[in-house]
């Protein structure tokens, strides 16, 4: 069975600092990847996504995510955080296999910007 | 904007009673799915449609149902609501199964 693990549930990183927040997974074979962001009362959003090739993926807003195969890890990265960048962030996979396979997404970690 | 549309955004209704919610999916995407986010269950799978068919069933109540109507868009129905049916009900869509998914701003249901 597919499952997430994103184990923090909040980040607390100050404005200009880079920020990680970290996501691994367990999938059959080889896995769909992607970041969402949750802004307050609002649906998520899609940042990124990972399924070949380069195992840098950049996305929106400027975030980036890291494929690690061995490490089956799938970090967010940003290079300077932003206040704005604020919110509940989701881990997200599936696998690749045919047939359909279910989107299946971590608990979320909340991410606190300070000014 | 994800041009997922979801109606209503609040709904506010007694236990025992039915409710419908909308999605109209983004322009062109032929899957749709439903989402329940609640605090202590986060973000779970409800159901999956492609062109109109049932694709999948994750943890969806018999209470539940869902379809598709041939314009694409999906109603989720629920019925006989219990107070723990309260939570965010998302709908998103995607061009390809494979592809990401594209969320509506959700509904926001409150059983009293």
């Amino acid at each position: 069975a597919q499952s997430v693990a994103q184990p923090e549930d909040q980040v607390n990183v100050a404005e200009g600092n880079p920020l990680t927040v970290k996501c691994t997974y367990s999938v059959s074979g080889n896995p769909y990847l992607f970041w969402y962001v949750q802004y307050p009362n609002r649906g998520l959003q899609f940042l990124l996504k990972y399924i070949t090739g380069d195992n840098l993926v950049k996305g929106s807003y400027g975030f980036e995510a890291e494929f690690n195969k061995s490490q089956t890890s799938f970090h967010l990265k940003k290079p300077s955080a932003l206040v704005s960048d604020s919110a509940l962030y989701f881990c997200a996979v599936r696998g690749m296999n045919t047939g359909f396979q279910k989107l299946v997404f971590g608990t979320g970690t909340r991410l606190l910007v300070s000014p | 904007d994800s041009g997922v549309t979801q109606t209503p955004k609040h709904l506010i209704t007694a236990t025992g009673q039915r409710v419908t919610l909308r999605c109209s999916p983004r322009s062109g995407d032929l899957s749709v799915y439903w989402y329940q986010q609640s605090l202590d269950q986060g973000l779970q799978f409800l159901i999956q449609y492609y062109n109109g068919e049932e694709r999948a069933k994750g943890n969806i109540l018999e209470r539940f149902s869902a379809q598709q109507f041939p314009d694409l868009h999906s109603e989720l129905n629920l019925s006989s609501l219990e107070l723990g049916d309260s939570a965010l009900y998302f709908c998103a869509s995607s061009t390809e199964i494979v592809d990401e998914q594209y969320f509506g701003p959700g509904t926001r249901l409150t059983v009293t």
